[in-house]
């Protein structure tokens, strides 16, 4: 499985807009790249998924580079609620499970 | 509609007794996945079940744990018998595709072996 590398910690302040990066420089062709989150004392939080094109939605933005070589979620406007962990996931195309591997993800403190 | 749920929340048992740990995916969705954090380290899938068959079970760390997923609706996580290592937030997930669609996680059940 392809691998994905995050920063461990980063830091924002409240109504900024946060840019958090991943790279995953050995992804391959079929590969969709997924950002899930996770709040303190909950379960992983599905935020946004793509493929090759930059995608919306209302949670975040997901800003994918041209050789899909590493991504970028955007918070537009980071909340309290916001602080998280941030997964960034690849997962097969091809794949006959589509299991999540998750990495140590970015812990995203947000600064009132 | 309804989530993911699972049950209990909280367990605290002794080393040596079994526990069971049981998901109720979202109606409909065919996927169901089991994962475990265990303190200090990542979130490590567990299994896979596509209906009531085991898709992918790669992850389930020894012959002690027996996963069930009896009619393609609710799972059970079966420990027997706990081993402090075991101690640790099991969540389940399902969804309705494999690839491409996200993931709808329960809130987790913290498994304490004492």
């Amino acid at each position: 499985d392809a691998k994905t590398t995050q920063p461990n910690s980063m830091e924002s302040n409240e109504e900024e807009p946060v840019h958090l990066p991943c790279n995953h420089s050995t992804i391959s062709g079929t590969d969709y790249i997924h950002w899930y989150r996770q709040l303190p004392s909950q379960g992983p939080e599905y935020v946004i998924h793509g493929l090759t094109s930059n995608v919306n939605n209302r949670m975040a933005s997901l800003a994918i580079a041209e050789d899909r070589k590493s991504s970028t979620l955007i918070l537009h406007r980071a909340t309290l609620r916001d602080a998280a962990v941030y997964y960034c996931i690849l997962v097969k195309g091809s794949s006959n499970t589509g299991k999540l591997i998750f990495g140590q993800g970015t812990t995203l403190q947000v600064k009132p | 509609e309804a989530g993911v749920t699972q049950f209990p929340s909280h367990s605290v048992i002794e080393k040596g007794q079994t526990v069971t740990l049981r998901c109720d995916p979202i109606s409909g969705h065919d996927n169901l996945y089991w994962y475990r954090r265990v303190m200090g380290k990542e979130i490590k899938f567990l299994l896979h079940f596509v209906k009531e068959s085991k898709q992918d079970e790669s992850g389930m760390p020894n012959n002690r744990f027996l996963a069930e997923r009896t009619g393609g609706t609710y799972s059970t996580l079966k420990v027997q018998p706990a081993e402090l290592e075991d101690s640790g937030v099991y969540f389940c997930a399902s969804s309705q595709e494999l690839v491409g669609v996200e993931q709808y996680f329960g809130p987790g059940t913290r498994l304490t072996v004492t």
